[in-house]
């Protein structure tokens, strides 16, 4: 069964960097996902689809602080030199066909 | 610029029906999947419905089958959600959200979302 599994909550320092962490489920390692963030009370926002091997196709204007990477049947959002505005929850998620899950979100607190 | 906006939400009793709209702008249409996703209070996504670009296939999570319908109109470059038979746990927030563009017709993730509308179900 096709599940995202993310930490419930993270929290990091204004200026620091911080590495959230969606995991595939077992048998679909290859995968690749989505990141969306959501701000307090709004919409979500596309970051980036994210391969297994790695590479990444950033959403128009989501700033160079934001990077993906990959290892196995995790999937990585690294967000460097934090903001107060990237206070927010982030979504992985992932399809096949006639499908589409998302991870449970992971709540970002910038200390 | 990609536009998303979704209207027809509100307040309906258990068993009831409602039809939300998605008016889309700033891209080619019909040469997008589009997808409905569903956040109920306090909670996470929820992915409702997919349709394809020319509405010939539709996909639903397994709580909705039978009861909503997904339907698109390229002339008018609009999606629809037809919900009946609504149940409390229907309550959500419900956003329209665009499929990434991927040759070939492919289903690609999701990369442009509306604000979304309420829908709540309570007698």
């Amino acid at each position: 069964q096709l599940v995202l599994t993310q930490s419930p909550s993270a929290s990091a320092s204004l200026g620091a960097s911080v590495k959230l962490t969606c995991t595939l489920s077992s048998g679909y390692s290859s995968y690749a996902i989505a990141w969306h963030q959501q701000q307090p009370e709004k919409g979500p926002r596309y970051l980036m689809k994210l391969d297994s091997d790695g590479s990444h196709s950033k959403g128009d204007g989501i700033p160079d602080r934001f990077s993906g990477s990959s290892s196995g049947a995790e999937r990585y959002l690294t967000i460097s030199s934090l903001q107060s505005e990237d206070e927010a929850d982030y979504y992985c998620q992932t399809w096949g066909t006639g499908i589409v899950v998302f991870g449970g979100g992971t709540k970002l607190t910038v200390l | 610029e990609v536009q998303l906006v979704e209207s027809g939400g509100g307040l309906v009793q258990p068993g009831g029906s409602l039809r939300l709209s998605c008016a889309a702008s700033g891209f080619t249409f019909s040469s997008y999947w589009m997808s409905w996703v569903r956040q109920a209070p306090g909670k996470g996504l929820e992915w409702v419905a997919n349709i394809y670009q020319d509405g010939t296939k539709k996909y639903y999570v397994d709580s909705v089958k039978g009861r909503f319908t997904f339907s698109r109109d390229n002339a008018k470059n609009s999606v629809y959600l037809q919900m009946n038979s609504l149940r409390a746990e229907d309550t959500a927030v419900y956003y329209c959200a665009r499929g990434k563009f991927c040759g070939g017709g492919c289903y690609d993730g999701l990369d442009s979302w509306g604000q979304g509308t309420l829908v709540t179900v309570s007698s």
